[in-house]
């Protein structure tokens, strides 16, 4: 079974431009999360998708914003990029219908963005 | 507030070892996770914790877990130098099983 892609793995962006990345969640799982790690924050949390409909969202500023498609692949978008949005972007799926539902997340190997 | 701490750095010598320590805010927590990070990978599930359960043995891992203190550690037995990673706790809330992330303890084997 393929795990969660994310695509691309590196990008350089400039100031003020936008950005997208993408995300396929392993066969079956429903349930889309994405994170931002950086050195000096940690893990944050973005936003979580569920059919189509975000569920949950992070405290973040409307530039970051995303979506997920109806095969449950999903991308995350960020509009006018700062210095500070230089990250790591990580996807994360999981299997709501589980049994026992333990909450696993299955990780992506993450898109690094850099901002100059 | 909604903080899960943990230490940033923990030294061992391989053989020996490793206790990683995190606490938590939510009593209310079902599951206790325990992931582990690679360089330039992502996050892997290494072993998790039901929240009515005191301790959790897997091969050279064991969990343990004081609810009164709200207290989650993480050993790792004879510790190896594949076991130099990042180590991340955290708790989940709600039925949706949103996670609250500690900020990572980086383990350093030293030979």
């Amino acid at each position: 079974k393929a795990g969660v892609t994310q695509t691309p793995r590196y990008l350089i962006k400039t100031r003020g431009q936008q950005v997208t990345l993408s995300c396929s969640p392993i066969s079956g799982h429903r349930s889309v999360s994405w994170y931002q790690q950086t050195p000096g924050q940690g893990l944050q949390f973005l936003f979580e998708y569920f059919s189509e409909t975000q569920r949950n969202k992070g405290n973040f500023p409307g530039r970051f914003s995303g979506r997920q498609f109806s095969n449950s692949r999903s991308e995350m978008n960020v509009s006018t990029l700062e210095l500070g949005d230089s990250a790591l972007y990580l996807c994360a799926s999981r299997l709501v219908t589980a049994s026992p539902n333990t909450g696993e997340l299955f990780f992506g190997e993450g898109s690094r963005l850099t901002v100059l | 507030g909604e903080d899960v701490e943990q230490s940033l750095f923990l030294s061992v010598r391989e053989g020996d070892s490793s206790v990683i320590n995190c606490t938590y805010t939510d009593s209310s927590s079902t599951y206790l996770y325990w992931y582990k990070q690679e360089p330039g990978a992502g996050l892997q599930l290494l072993t998790y914790i039901f929240s009515n359960m005191d301790m959790k043995q897997d091969q050279r891992l064991t969990v343990l877990l004081n609810k009164k203190d709200k207290h989650l550690s993480l050993r790792i037995a004879d510790t190896q130098t594949g076991d130099s990673a990042i180590y991340f706790c955290a708790e989940s809330k709600g039925s949706n099983y949103q996670l609250i992330w500690g900020a990572g303890t980086k383990l350093i084997i030293k030979p």
